[in-house]
């Protein structure tokens, strides 16, 4: 079974500085994999996905994340925090058209 | 284990007939989401509630409802049911509308 692990469970930046949020994965086979957002009182966002296409992927609000065969990492990165990006974010995997949730990393952005 | 439960695992049911899911949130959270899952459309959220109260709403379709009983467990019901909506079906819950979110394992609904 294809799992995810997200190595931080908050994160704190500051304004305008860059974020990192990192996410490990296990996989068997070449894995779909997709960042989530969740904004308080809304619904799951999708930021991106990665299916084995180009490994740097490039999502909305100005993320990207690199997939790292090597590493088995999906890391999400932006280069200059936002405070509207304060909010919960999850790394996931496609296993067998059913996903796998990481356990999720909180995002706070100090002024 | 997340602490959500939802039941049944798995559902198989005839188009034009009524389901209903269940949630069950982990001790002590008072938001209910409903997440729908398909093959096309990806990761859809449908509903949340805060403690009984409908808190925001996103794709759901008149077809479908829902509810958070007084011991904050809650129930999608879906009726008339089509082919299309052969789905997992997710439940999460949380403290309030902005803590740490936590997801149950899915209702795989199949509609034959």
């Amino acid at each position: 079974a294809q799992s995810v692990t997200q190595l931080d469970s908050h994160v704190s930046v500051s304004e305008g500085t860059p974020v990192l949020l990192r996410c490990n994965y296990s996989s068997s086979y070449s894995p779909s994999l997709f960042w989530y957002v969740q904004h308080p009182n809304k619904g799951l966002q999708l930021l991106l996905k990665y299916t084995s296409a180009a490994t740097l992927v490039k999502g909305i609000n100005g993320f990207e994340a690199e997939f790292k065969k090597s590493e088995t990492s999906f890391h999400l990165t932006k280069p200059s925090a936002h405070m509207s990006d304060a909010a919960e974010y999850f790394c996931v995997v496609s296993d067998f058209n059913k996903l796998v949730f990481g356990a999720g990393t909180i995002l706070r952005v100090k002024s | 284990d997340s602490g959500v439960t939802q039941t049944p695992k798995h559902l198989i049911t005839a188009t034009g007939q009524r389901v209903t899911l269940r949630c069950s949130p982990r001790s002590g959270d008072l938001s209910v989401y409903w997440y729908q899952q398909s093959l096309d459309q990806g990761l859809q959220f449908l509903i949340q509630y805060y403690n009984g109260e409908e808190r925001a709403k996103g794709n759901i379709l008149e077809r479908f409802s829902a509810q958070q009983f007084p011991d904050l467990h809650s129930e999608l019901n879906l009726s008339s049911l089509e082919l299309g909506d052969s789905a997992l079906y997710f439940c999460a819950s949380s403290v309030g509308g902005g803590e740490k979110l936590f997801f149950g394992s899915g209702t795989q609904l199949s509609v034959l």
